[in-house]
């Protein structure tokens, strides 16, 4: 069946401290692969998505390439702020499928202090 | 654009009785809507695909009766927890696809967080 596997949180940074959390899938076919950000006592937002191999999805400064062959999706950011503070789920959907299901990571608490 | 939205916000009832959920997409229709649990600290697991007008497709493990969907009309669903016990405490989450050709984002509401004592 599908994964998705995290790197295991929390993060706590320093502002202005680079930014990478691990993410690596399982799946079938060619899958969509997204990141979602989940601020506290809010739902999910999307925060950015890469659809085929070599795809980059970026958003907000974050960065995250689709890498087939390492089966990854990591997340990046240069420069991470205190308001990036959040919870940060890696996601896929299976390929082929309209209006699929989206199967998620763990989640990755991240903390960022001044 | 793109808001779903779910009501309550928070709920906490006495266990035995039965809890509905609203979820509804703001400013679109929905032909697809999911729910979501989630435990503190983990992931969401996906309960169910509701799509508007047939009967839902629960994942393995959920059981149907106990977690009742109801997908009306293209902008409502509803999750009704029946006979709720502390164990089914939770956080629970919508999302909504756009009922556009070839257009499959998932949009999220904000969550209901459902307390049993």
């Amino acid at each position: 069946g599908n994964s998705v596997t995290q790197m295991e949180g929390p993060v706590t940074l320093s502002e202005e401290a680079f930014l990478t959390i691990n993410c690596t899938y399982t799946a079938t076919g060619y899958p969509s692969l997204f990141w979602y950000v989940q601020y506290p006592g809010e739902g999910l937002q999307l925060l950015l998505k890469a659809t085929k191999a070599d795809d980059k999805g970026s958003n907000k400064g974050f960065e995250a390439t689709y890498r087939k062959e390492t089966t990854s999706f990591h997340l990046e950011k240069g420069s991470v702020q205190v308001s990036d503070s959040a919870v940060y789920f890696c996601a896929l959907r299976a390929g082929g499928t309209s209006y699929g299901k989206l199967t998620f990571g763990q989640g990755t608490i991240l903390t960022v202090h001044p | 654009g793109a808001v779903v939205s779910q009501h309550p916000s928070r709920v906490i009832c006495k266990s035995g009785t039965s809890v509905k959920i609203e979820c509804r997409s703001l400013d679109f229709q929905a032909t697809t809507m999911f729910w979501y649990r989630q435990f503190p600290k983990q992931s969401l697991m996906l309960m169910a695909t509701s799509n508007e007008g047939s009967k839902a497709t629960y994942e393995q493990g959920v059981e149907k009766d106990k977690f009742l969907i109801n997908h009306a009309s293209l902008t409502l669903s509803t999750l009704t927890v029946t006979s709720a016990h502390p164990e089914d405490s939770s956080f629970y989450i919508c999302s909504a696809s756009p009922a556009v050709a070839g257009y499959n984002e998932q949009f999220f509401g904000p969550g209901t967080r459902l307390t049993v004592l």
